[in-house]
């Protein structure tokens, strides 16, 4: 299985901060690459998808980007609701696989 | 509005079956493949199935946890998907959530993503 590594697993950040997140993977995974928001208790939701491509409806804020089997997801001006869980996907390879997560925090 | 909405979840014994449901509306069912993914108590999100759409044969995939016990099903008329779970284990315990999938390439070995996604319904395994 391809193993999926995030970092950091938590950050707290400031309201108009930029944020990056990275995910690695094991071994290539193209730019089959996902990620999601998921709050507490609640479903995850797709931001981008593809490495790169925004989900429609999610803020311009969000990105994402890739480079060989690293891959970064930048909030560009943090805003009280982007608290939470982001995780990211591969979809490479079956079993689909993520990343452990990281919980980010508005200070 | 897109939504997906599972039911079926409770509190089971170990080697019991449990049937969920995923309810599809605000679109086609039968356009898209259907994923169930889990979630542990306090743990990552886990890939459990998918089902191709039926111009695709309908086939499906599972991952090594479940594969042999656990079965997923469609009745596009109807806009809803199964999730057949036997010979329920402790470690089945979750949150199941299913979600529609979007694959590039009807086959849907790779290079998918998944969106909407229902609320989740809650699978105790307990004795």
């Amino acid at each position: 299985d391809i193993q999926m590594t995030q970092s950091p697993s938590s950050l707290s950040a400031s309201v108009g901060d930029r944020v990056t997140i990275t995910c690695r993977a094991s071994q290539t995974v193209s730019n089959f690459l996902n990620w999601y928001q998921q709050k507490p208790g609640k479903a995850p939701k797709l931001l981008i998808y593809g490495a790169s491509s925004l989900q429609t409806g999610v803020p311009s804020r969000f990105s994402g980007s890739a480079s060989g089997t690293d891959f970064t997801l930048t909030i560009s001006s943090l805003q009280p609701e982007d608290s939470g869980s982001y995780l990211c996907q591969q979809s490479y390879s079956i079993p689909y696989t993520f990343g452990q997560g990281t919980n980010l925090q508005i200070k | 509005e897109m939504q997906l909405v599972e039911s079926g979840g409770d509190l089971v014994q170990p080697g019991r079956s449990l049937r969920l449901s995923c309810a599809a509306s605000g679109f086609t069912l039968g356009d898209y493949a259907l994923a169930w993914f889990r979630q542990a108590p306090g743990r990552g999100l886990e890939w459990v199935g998918f089902i191709r759409i039926k111009a695709y044969g309908g086939t499906t995939e599972y991952a090594a946890s479940v594969k042999g016990r656990f079965t997923i099903s469609r009745d596009d008329s109807k806009s809803i998907a199964y999730l057949q779970m036997n010979n329920l284990k402790t470690d089945d315990t979750a949150v199941y959530y299913c979600t529609r999938g979007f694959c590039n390439g009807g086959s849907c070995y790779t290079n998918n993503w998944f969106d909407p996604w229902g609320q989740g319904t809650l699978v105790t395994v307990s004795s």
